[in-house]
């Protein structure tokens, strides 16, 4: 089956413990971004990535981390974590840039 | 940042009505637009990608048009039923940015 994968899909940290939240899909999709979703606002994208070794800002990328070591996969890194990072993330792949993008499942982030 | 304006920002109909939204964006720059449908508890799944002026796109009972030159999509949903219930979003695309812009989502509720 096609899909984005994310894990965890919920967790609860406190501020400035690193943590990663992981992210495959199995399309061999050459586009992957992380956005995040907050109350209020549309999603915003953190990163973005048009294949391997190439990765760039989004609009919100402040105090995260990504890299693109292989194709399928697209880590999400917060290297030391803050509350006004509780959010509620979603990974997305597509076939290129302009194409519809591929939801993952998304991953609820709660710093405390 | 790009402003892209959805309206309304929610809306309750009765099933079997018909019922139109409306996304706005910048007329200049156009590339693509994207609709999405979010249902609760899930991830955004693609509907349309739209990229001439005066596209129109059909998807069962939900379609939409475009109009680049004044900056405004519909999407139109015919026969309104309960499990089209969500949050339809759209995304726009400028050329020579990789960073979609979306809205933030009109939350469609149909009522048996």
């Amino acid at each position: 089956e096609a899909q984005v994968t994310q894990n965890p899909r919920y967790l609860i940290t406190v501020t400035g413990k690193k943590l990663t939240v992981t992210c495959s899909q199995n399309m061999n999709h050459e586009y992957m971004s992380w956005y995040r979703q907050d109350p209020g606002l549309g999603l915003r994208q953190i990163y973005y990535s048009m294949n391997v070794e190439v990765t760039d800002k989004g609009d919100v990328p402040e105090g995260y981390k990504v890299s693109r070591k292989e194709k399928r996969n697209f880590p999400l890194i917060l290297e030391s974590p803050s509350p006004n990072q509780t959010s509620l993330y979603f990974c997305a792949s597509s076939p290129g840039t302009y194409n519809e993008q591929f939801f993952g499942p998304g991953t609820r982030l709660t710093v405390l | 940042i790009l402003n892209v304006e959805q309206s309304p920002q929610s809306l309750h109909v009765q099933e079997g009505d018909s019922t139109n939204f409306t996304c706005s964006f910048p007329s200049s720059n156009f590339y693509a637009l994207h609709w999405y449908r979010w249902e609760t508890a899930k991830s955004p799944e693609a509907l349309f990608v739209m990229t001439l002026n005066g596209d129109e796109k059909k998807k069962g009972r939900i379609s939409a048009t475009l109009n680049t030159k004044e900056g405004y999509s519909y999407l139109y949903i015919k026969g309104s039923q309960p499990e089209d219930s969500a949050t339809y979003l759209c995304a726009f695309l400028s050329g020579g940015s990789y960073i979609p812009t979306f809205g933030r989502g009109t939350s469609l509720i149909v009522h048996p």
